[in-house]
Formats: C-alpha cells, structure tokens, sequence
C-alpha cells in the first residue's frame, strides 16, 4: 500500500505562514491528494484535495510537484486556532484489490501568541 | 443535514462485555466507514461498506463485526470487548469508495470514545 511521511510536529507563530510537506511515493498516476484537520475530540474535517499543481480555496494552498511524490500544505497567517493535527492522504489499491484511504500519522501544528 | 452522527459519545465497558457503536449519515453516501485511533496516532481503518449489503475488512478487523442494511446506517459491534479496544471510534461516509481517485470528499462524525477496562 501507498504510505505517507510527515514530520511529527510543526511550531510557529501567529500571523506567519506554514508549510507541511507531505511525500507519498507510491502514489498511483490518477489518484488525488487530500489534506485534512483535526483539533482535539474531534473528527477530521477536509481542507483541500489536488491532482497536479496548484490548488487554493479560502483556508489553504495545495503545491503539488510534476512528479507527485511529495505535496505541500500552505496555511497562510495562522492563527491559535490553526493549531491541530493535520494529516495528508492519499489512496491505493490493497493485494485484495479493494481501494483503500491511507491515513498516516499527520503533523501536529503548534501556533504560538 | 445533520451529516454523519454517531452515538453514543462515551462508553465504558468490562472486558468481555459486548456492544454496539451507532453510524448513521444522510447524505445518500454510498460508502461508510470505521476507524480506530489510538493516542497520539493516525487513523486505522477497521472495516468499511461500500453500499448496503457490502461490507469489507480494513486494516485492523479482528474483535469487530459490522454490517450495512441500509444506506444510512453502519453499526460496528465490539464481539468481546478487550482492554486493547480502548480508543475513539469514528465512522466516515463518502460518496464513493473511490474517494481518492474521483477527488470525493470524506465525511467524519464526532466520535465515540470507548473505555475498555
């Protein structure tokens, strides 16, 4: 199955812009890239998708490279409440050809006043 | 729409005990899920239905049943609850299994988080 590495643990501050970067080796061709959120007792809760280049919606930014083998997570100007875990995923079929969402361990984000 | 909602949000059992964690969504999704996440961890995907009458074991199956009547709803049943179960449970839907290939969006609920001692 594909796998994702992330660093574990991100600081910064509020008003400065953060960059998670994710890589996913194994990635198939079509497959899109998800990022996703999740403070505390809480479920996760989708921020952005790509396929290739650039992708931005109101919260955040999706930088992905040609070769798709890593993604970049844009939060700019964070704020204490961006503090969470933010995880990246991608899909892959299993040996029983069943496709599966691949969750790794995400990236706990620290905002600091 | 009330979205993916799940109940109940804690729940304490014994070892051996056994019980049902509720899932229900209404928005016509056609797959559902289970996850598992431990402290500190990612999430682990337990088993998943992608649509009624289908189900499929995920990552880490063993101690749990599911199954998937309707559209709506997709109950996880602890068998015999072991200390090693202790965790929050979270049931996801989507419009597709294929969420990753097609760009669909998953869909989370708030959690259960489930005490075994």
């Amino acid at each position: 199955l594909a796998k994702t590495t992330q660093p574990i643990s991100m600081d910064s501050y509020e008003g400065q812009e953060v960059n998670i970067t994710c890589s996913h080796n194994n990635i198939a061709t079509n497959d899109y890239i998800t990022w996703y959120q999740q403070f505390p007792s809480q479920g996760p809760r989708f921020i952005i998708q790509g396929y290739k280049t650039k992708v931005t919606n109101e919260v955040a930014s999706l930088f992905i490279p040609a070769d798709r083998k890593s993604s970049t997570l844009s939060l700019p100007r964070v704020s204490l409440s961006d503090t969470a875990v933010y995880y990246c995923l991608v899909g892959d079929f299993d040996m029983d050809s069943s496709y599966k969402l691949i969750f790794g361990s995400g990236t706990r984000l620290l905002v600091r006043p | 729409n009330a979205g993916v909602t799940q109940t109940p949000k804690f729940q304490v059992l014994k070892t051996g005990q056994s019980m049902t964690l509720q899932c229900a969504q209404d928005m016509n999704h056609e797959y559902m899920s289970w996850y598992r996440q431990d402290p500190g961890m990612g999430l682990r995907l337990i088993h998943y239905s992608v649509g009624a009458g289908i189900t499929d074991q995920g990552e880490v199956p063993n101690g749990y049943n599911v199954s998937r009547s309707t559209t709506e709803d997709f109950p996880l049943r602890l068998l015999s609850a072991a200390p090693s179960q202790t965790s929050v449970y979270f049931c996801a839907s989507s419009y597709s299994g294929l969420a990753g290939r097609f760009g669909y969006e998953q869909y989370f609920g708030p959690g259960t988080r489930l005490t075994v001692t």
